[in-house]
């Protein structure tokens, strides 16, 4: 089955300064990688995602890049500010049609933007 | 619209109870997922329905039960409750024609 590896498992970084973190993924098959942002105590949310026939993917700040040859991608955050500290997950899944988008996840990477 | 909600918040097991999580949605989605979130880990895919009256097993069924019986609930029951239960329990639903899962805001359960 899927295994999604993800690093570092914590960073810090200066306010304003870019942050990346790293995932790879085991099946070829996988053809979708959410990222989702968890701040403490509250719930999952997904803040960028990419399918495979895309290379890379921007959202103002966000961007994630996308591997397939190597099996991983990566989300890069710029200019990033103290709201930007959470706990940051990636995933992998099949999904095409009606396929259940069973989501193997990252063990997530704790991110801390110092002012 | 709520999306997904869950109940209760927070609750104490003593080993060998039992419980049924809600778990509930008002998006009209048809796939629902209950996680598992141990302390600085992953999300781990315990159950999964594609639709009312379909589930199947995640990675981490072992020690649980589902049932989908109407399109917007889907409870997860623990049986037998142990010490290596002791997680955050999130409930995810999508629609058929987007990937995007939204997450409940989770159950808290320790099991002493």
């Amino acid at each position: 089955g899927e295994n999604v590896e993800q690093h570092p498992s914590t960073l810090s970084v200066q306010e304003g300064d870019s942050a990346v973190i790293k995932c790879t993924y085991s099946d070829s098959a996988s053809n979708y990688f959410p990222w989702y942002k968890q701040e403490l105590g509250k719930r999952p949310q997904l803040i960028i995602d990419i399918r495979s026939n895309v290379g890379e993917k921007k959202d103002q700040r966000i961007a994630v890049t996308l591997n397939k040859t190597a099996k991983h991608f990566s989300l890069h955050i710029t200019e990033t500010q103290p709201e930007d500290s959470a706990v940051y997950f990636c995933a992998a899944s099949m999904s095409w049609g009606g396929a259940t988008n069973k989501l193997i996840f990252g063990t997530g990477t704790l991110l801390a933007v110092q002012p | 619209n709520a999306g997904v909600t869950q109940t209760p918040k927070f609750r104490i097991l003593k080993i060998g109870q039992s419980m049924t999580l809600q778990c509930t949605q008002d998006m009209n989605h048809n796939y629902m997922y209950w996680y598992r979130q141990d302390p600085g880990m992953g999300l781990k895919l315990i159950y999964y329905s594609v639709g009312a009256g379909i589930t199947d097993k995640g990675e981490v069924p072992n020690g649980y039960n589902v049932s989908r019986s109407t399109t917007e609930d889907f409870p997860l029951r623990l049986e037998l409750a142990a010490p290596s239960q002791t997680s955050v329990y999130f409930c995810a639903s999508r629609s058929t024609v987007e990937d995007t899962q939204y997450f409940g805001p989770g159950t808290r359960l320790t099991v002493l």
